[in-house]
């Protein structure tokens, strides 16, 4: 009963250096989600997904890159980490639109 | 003008009280509105759903939409320390293509 599963949850990065976040959802759902949460300033979209194929910016998408390898999963890349991209990362997937998002359980992301 | 907006507070209530949350909203083609609960440190979860103008009961959780105003509210009745966490107001912003938006949040901080 895994849900929504993000890998890693902690990491640590020096300026410049690239990598990837990795999500999966094991509940078929068609539509998934990159969202940053720095504090107050709430859940920022970065870029999402509706279906397996598509991918479209969200909010804040600069910086960032994803692919939607198949319907289940839905990567995160940064290409050159920057101190400003120090947040916690939630991925999230829902069945259609008008449904519930999951959410991943984070990962917490420091650059320095 | 951010999408979805919300009051950060916090909002303190006493024990047993009614917590009144509130969120306005800029597209008025939004289709689905959401409000969900997050504890520090942990995922967003679910609270509850509404879709159509009026008020939606569940339990001590009742959301209220009015589209014409364009803004959406969560009422706790009976409110408990266990309330205490962030409510973040959310909106599918494009029903077509499930553009899932978020607001600040709004901290409750439930006083025994």
């Amino acid at each position: 009963n895994a849900g929504v599963t993000q890998t890693p949850k902690f990491q640590v990065l020096k300026t410049g250096q690239s990598m990837t976040l990795q999500c999966a959802q094991d509940m078929n759902h068609n539509s998934m989600y990159w969202y940053r949460q720095d504090p107050g300033m709430g859940l920022r979209l970065i870029y999402y997904s509706a279906s397996e194929g598509t991918t479209d910016k969200g909010e804040v998408p600069n910086g960032y890159n994803v692919s939607r390898l198949n319907k289940r999963e839905f990567s995160l890349r940064l290409e050159s980490a920057a101190p400003s991209q120090t947040s916690v990362y939630f991925c999230a997937s829902s069945a259609s639109p008008n449904t519930e998002a999951f959410f991943g359980q984070g990962t917490r992301l420091t650059v320095v | 003008q951010k999408e979805v907006e919300q009051n950060s507070g916090p909002l303190s209530v006493p024990e047993g009280a009614i917590a009144s949350l509130n969120c306005t909203y800029s597209d008025r083609g939004s289709q689905s509105f959401f409000w969900y609960r997050q504890y520090s440190g942990k995922s967003p979860e679910l609270i509850m759903f509404i879709y159509s103008n009026g008020d939606k009961e569940d339990g001590r959780f009742t959301a209220q939409l009015n589209k014409a105003s364009q803004y959406v509210s969560l009422l706790i009745r009976d409110s408990q320390p266990s309330d205490s966490a962030t409510y973040l107001c959310a909106v599918n912003s494009d029903g077509a293509t499930n553009k899932l938006i978020f607001g600040t949040g709004t901290l409750l901080a439930v006083q025994p």
